[in-house]
């Protein structure tokens, strides 16, 4: 079974302060995702990796950056929290080729 | 026009029943189609997938292809309180480019 885990299940950070959410998988999956999920909006894609080092952009990527130095972790990066960044994280990652996605547990974010 | 539409219900069914969900998608070029179920608080689970050269089934759950009319429906058969949940539709029209829906909520009465 494909495992995915991130690193918290709830953060509460303050306004300004630099966030690091981790992701990490087990299946040696090249692509990986962070996802955020707002009510009403539905999952909205911020970044994604097809490979280390490599990222694309998303629908939404301000305000974000993202790091994938090696295989199995993908990090979503905060540069400088902000309340409208309260939210529901969720990573996945998707093998070459293969065609479904599989999500981590989430990561609830609280930002005061 | 949102790329995957979903009504957001609430629906309702009695225990046992024929629950009925769609989605609209507006990629033609869409490959395949995705159904997770998201419960409270929790991350969505995969349930099924289709290719767009047809339909599946799996157990008490059919995932069903209208290309014309560009739907998908999720049936699910002998509804259990357990299925109790969020429903979120998704197409991947290429590569890492997936669209999801903001989901439907069913609840199974018992």
């Amino acid at each position: 079974d494909v495992k995915v885990t991130q690193s918290s299940r709830y953060l509460v950070k303050r306004t300004g302060e630099k966030v690091f959410l981790e992701c990490v998988q087990d299946m040696d999956h090249e692509n990986m995702f962070w996802y955020r999920q707002d009510p009403g909006l539905g999952l909205r894609l911020i970044y994604f990796s097809y490979d280390v080092k490599m990222k694309e952009k998303g629908d939404i990527p301000e305000g974000y950056s993202v790091s994938r130095e090696k295989k199995e972790r993908f990090s979503l990066i905060l540069e400088s929290a902000s309340t409208n960044q309260t939210s529901m994280y969720l990573c996945a990652s998707r093998g070459q080729g293969l065609p479904t996605q599989y999500f981590g547990p989430g990561t609830r974010l609280l930002v005061l | 026009q949102k790329e995957v539409e979903q009504n957001s219900g609430p629906l309702s069914v009695p225990e046992g029943a024929i629950a009925s969900l769609n989605c609209t998608y507006s990629d033609r070029g869409s490959q395949s189609f995705f159904w997770y179920r998201q419960y409270s608080g929790k991350s969505p689970e995969l349930i099924m997938f289709i290719y767009s050269n047809g339909d599946k089934e799996d157990g008490r759950f059919t995932a069903q292809l209208n290309k014309a009319s560009q739907y998908v429906s999720l049936l699910i058969r002998d509804s259990q309180p357990s299925d109790s949940a969020t429903y979120l539709c998704a197409v991947n029209v290429n590569g890492n480019q997936f669209y999801f829906g903001t989901g439907t909520s069913l609840t199974v009465i018992p």
